[in-house]
């Protein structure tokens, strides 16, 4: 089965520095959820869309944007990158429209390093 | 502001022993309670818990849900090492379409370190 698909898998970029990070949802869901987890830490919510709308937003700092295109996928943009950035970058999609027993589904992540 | 609290945060075991893990919530509104499996990679889900009462069980796993007292546990019997991993517990946020407003994020715990030792 299709899962989510987040890439890149590992960044490297230096302070100051901007990020895009890329998530493509498994296909037919229309909600796309970001997390971060830094070290040792739980993951955090950032932001969400629900059919190409910000649904839902969490602790994300406003250096940070995020969009859903038209296919569904999301971009996370980073600009002004700090060393407490360093993270890792968890996308999950879901169906709203499914059942109540579903659930969201995690990518792989992106492990986000800033020197 | 919403909060979910894991117990322990780290446990050290030998294979076969039976683990049990806590985590209790505090949240304006509730969905559900899920538990994930997170291993340096994505968290891996277990079980997506609802009503109050009702077991669910996965082979050496289980867990179950208090919606009364506010907690969940999560049972793994006759542990292995492949069990090693962090534990999630994570609380969601009512859905949209089901007259919630924030689209069923997660208020995640801070992790049970579970260390099983052969």
């Amino acid at each position: 089965a299709a899962g989510v698909i987040q890439s890149p898998r590992h960044l490297i970029k230096e302070k100051r520095e901007t990020a895009t990070l890329k998530c493509y949802p498994i296909p037919r869901h229309d909600t796309v959820y970001w997390y971060q987890q830094g070290p040792g830490q739980d993951p955090q919510f950032l932001i969400s869309f629900y059919e190409k709308m910000q649904s839902d937003k969490g602790s994300i700092p406003d250096r940070f944007s995020a969009q859903q295109f038209s296919d569904y996928h999301s971009e996370l943009n980073m600009s002004s990158l700090e060393l407490g950035d360093s993270a890792l970058y968890f996308c999950a999609s879901r169906d709203l429209g499914l059942s109540s027993t579903d659930t969201q589904y995690f990518g792989p992540g992106t492990r986000l390093t800033v020197l | 502001e919403d909060k979910v609290v894991q117990s322990p945060l780290s446990l050290v075991v030998h294979e076969g022993d039976t683990v049990t893990l806590n985590c209790s919530y505090e949240v304006t509104n509730f969905r559900s309670l899920l538990w994930y499996k997170q291993e340096k990679k994505a968290p891996t889900f277990l079980f997506m818990l609802t009503s109050s009462g009702i077991e669910k069980k996965s082979g050496r796993l289980s867990s179950i849900l208090d919606k009364k007292e506010l907690f969940s546990i999560l049972n793994i019997t006759a542990t292995q090492t492949g069990d090693s991993a962090v534990y999630l517990c994570a609380v969601e946020a009512p859905l949209a379409n089901a007259g919630g407003t924030s689209y069923g994020k997660l208020t995640f715990g801070q992790g049970t370190i579970l260390t099983v030792h052969p």
